[in-house]
């Protein structure tokens, strides 16, 4: 069974720290998503990496996929409280369905 | 364009009766999935349906199905509803076409149900 393990699972910080929410599994995915959730939505796509040690940025966002397709992680530079939000990675499995981690639950207090 | 719309919004039921959660995707997308969202369990996949059939399935009882129609329109029935059933099903659609490819998915906002 292929799992996703998230990385802290709460977060609470002050504006303008910087933070790493890390996404880790034994197995190897094709791609890996991560997601931001705001309560009472339903979750955003932010990015899709697929390249082992890709790295994609999305203006103070850093999102990095480990070299064996087995991790990644999301860098956030000076957090603002706009970030708050849960934040999920998913990836695509051997059977084709998305798997997703338990999310990270991210406070930004200004 | 529209994004993914799922109704009803919120829903109240007893234990013992059945539900029926309904989600129109994005136009063009085929693939549509359903998830089902607790605090504990975090998002839990269900099943995908594409092109009207069930292409991929979760681990959940039978009492959990699904159907899609011809314009990629889907249903989920979830039937002798349990106190556990309280959740947010959450509906996402993407452009998958083959079972392997593109899984960006695009979420509603969800059906949050509520079993007392």
């Amino acid at each position: 069974t292929q799992l996703l393990e998230q990385s802290p699972q709460f977060l609470s910080i002050q504006e303008g720290e910087n933070l790493t929410v890390y996404c880790n599994s034994s197995s190897v995915f094709s791609s890996l998503q991560w997601y931001r959730q705001e309560p009472g939505e339903g979750p955003v796509l932010l990015v899709t990496v697929v390249t082992g040690g890709e790295v994609k940025k999305l203006k103070r966002l850093t999102f990095q996929f480990g070299d064996a397709r087995k991790d990644s992680s999301l860098h956030i530079t000076a957090a603002q409280p706009g970030d708050t939000g849960l934040y999920l990675c998913a990836g695509a499995s051997n059977t084709g369905k998305l798997i997703f981690g338990q999310g990270t639950t991210l406070q930004v207090k200004p | 364009k529209a994004g993914v719309t799922q109704t009803p919004r919120y829903l109240i039921k007893t234990r013992g009766q059945q539900v029926t959660l309904s989600c129109s995707p994005i136009s063009g997308h085929r693939s549509v999935s359903w998830y089902q969202q607790t605090p504990g369990q975090g998002l839990q996949f269900l099943f995908e349906y594409f092109s009207e059939t069930q292409r991929n399935k979760g681990n959940f009882p039978g009492r959990f199905s699904g159907r899609q129609f011809s314009n990629s329109r889907s249903e989920m029935n979830v039937s002798t509803l349990e106190l556990g059933d309280s959740a947010l099903y959450l509906c996402a659609s993407s452009l998958r076409t083959g079972r392997f490819t593109n899984t960006e998915a695009f979420f509603g906002q969800g059906t949050r149900l509520t079993v007392v």
